[in-house]
């Protein structure tokens, strides 16, 4: 069965405004997540590794006013896509290492900005 | 450079074909390296780990050539099922900070 979930799934929002999305690690405690960016038919894209207890770290060219990161705990991280513009719709995936730094992802939120 | 890199292909084999890729990355010191297959519009899911003796699983063995900097995977037998994109994932030196490759596309036809 899964072992992280993400949601929600699927949003639409306008422009302009803030979408929140989770990810959980089910069944396994997280020290760290990592949130993914993919757009149709090109790789997925390391945006920033969360950290509980402590500040994200941000990939190169990714702007964390932008795209906030919350790790509350050792299960749970959020991604803020603030004042969000129809370029930023796109396919965001969350992962956490579990045994033998695998990742497990979650099964991907899919937002559309009107 | 980019850290990882594969050719996007698509690669198009007929069922029963045998077809590898490989996968070279840039960082020396990386000590972790994997195959995920990602279906269309879902996420990511672990093929296998690639250790240094190599490794196999059933139809799929996958390789890796510390001096070269690659790994590859081979896939025997191929079926239908197998159509997809398969990522190359190899860890940052010392970290658990996962770096992608593009992927290479697999259409297996009848």
């Amino acid at each position: 069965g899964a072992v992280v979930s993400q949601h929600p799934s699927w949003v639409i929002c306008k422009s302009g405004t803030s979408v929140k999305i989770e990810c959980r690690s089910l069944d396994f405690q997280a020290t760290t997540m990592f949130w993914y960016r993919q757009f149709p038919k090109q790789s997925l894209m390391l945006m920033a590794t969360s950290n509980e207890g402590s500040k994200a770290t941000y990939e190169q060219g990714v702007e964390k006013d932008k795209f906030l990161i919350n790790h509350a705990s050792l299960t749970l991280s959020t991604l803020t896509v603030t004042s969000a513009h129809p370029e930023d719709s796109s396919f965001y995936i969350c992962s956490a290492p579990r045994i033998r730094e695998e990742q497990y992802f979650g099964p991907g939120t899919r937002l559309t900005v009107t | 450079r980019k850290e990882v890199e594969q050719d996007p292909g698509p690669f198009n084999v007929p069922e029963g074909a045998t077809v590898a890729f490989n996968c070279t990355y840039s960082n020396s010191a990386s000590q972790s390296f994997f195959w995920y297959r990602q279906d269309c519009r879902k996420e990511p899911k672990l093929l296998m780990s690639v250790y240094s003796s190599g490794n196999e699983d059933g139809r799929f063995t996958a390789q890796l050539n510390r001096a070269s900097q690659y790994i590859s995977l081979l896939i025997r037998d191929s079926k239908l099922s197998d159509s997809a994109t398969y990522l190359c994932v190899v860890n940052r030196g010392g970290s658990y900070i996962p770096t992608f490759g593009r992927g290479t596309s697999l259409i297996v036809h009848p």
